[in-house]
């Protein structure tokens, strides 16, 4: 079974820009999540899909931030305009059914905003 | 609010040797669960242990086993018979019913040879 997959690896972009990252979760598993690490800090909630549908947002820091989760199946996170703080680690996971089960997390993306 | 804490930011430990890395939370919540994950520096995090708080029985797998104390709000975890590829980052994480994972700051664990 493949896991939890994230494009990119790392991203370098400049203040201003957009970026978009993807996450494709486990097959099957209709519940997706996304985390934040900012260098040297705890890794922060964003939000939660299930299937398509946002269960909740309260993580995400403003409106610059959009999330989609197309069809249930994979999921984008775009931050338009990129401003500095925005930097960080951008962790996806995934889980099966209930919202106890366990999330599987992806390597993360690496985002550098200049 | 729940919170979680982790206070060891590094710690190191000889192969072969026993090492125990402290977690508190803080709940008024009397159902969760508790975590521990690992992210080795190739990035990929992946769940060490769980342990869901209406259980006594602390968990263990392998040479991981967790000293979970609810009364005192703590979750430490203990690596025995460390090896080399323990080496990693390792987060404490708390989660309850609404779905989302309350990680510590995490504890940047070196296993020296």
């Amino acid at each position: 079974e493949a896991g939890v997959t994230q494009f990119p690896s790392h991203s370098v972009i400049e203040k201003g820009q957009t970026v978009t990252l993807r996450c494709d979760p486990i097959s099957g598993h209709d519940n997706l999540y996304w985390y934040r690490r900012v260098m040297g800090k705890e890794i922060k909630f964003l939000l939660h899909f299930v299937k398509e549908s946002k269960q909740d947002e309260s993580g995400m820091p403003n409106n610059r931030f959009l999330a989609e989760r197309t069809g249930g199946t994979y999921s984008t996170l775009k931050v338009q305009p990129a401003e500095l703080e925005d930097s960080g680690v951008y962790f996806c996971a995934s889980s099966r059914g209930g919202i106890t089960d366990t999330q599987y997390f992806g390597p993360g993306t690496r985002l550098t905003v200049l | 609010a729940q919170t979680v804490t982790q206070s060891q930011p590094e710690m190191s430990v000889q192969e072969a040797e026993t090492v125990t890395l402290s977690c508190t939370y803080d709940t008024s919540e009397s159902n969760y669960y508790l975590f521990w994950y690992k992210q080795p520096p190739s990035r990929q995090m992946i769940l060490v242990i769980r342990q869901e708080a209406y259980k006594q029985q602390n968990a263990t797998e392998n040479r991981f086993s967790v000293n979970f104390q609810k009364a005192a709000k703590s979750f430490s975890l203990k690596i025995s018979d460390s090896q080399l590829g323990d080496t990693a980052m390792y987060f404490c994480a708390y989660y309850n019913q609404g779905g989302k994972l309350i990680f510590g700051q995490g504890t940047e664990l070196s296993v020296k040879p």
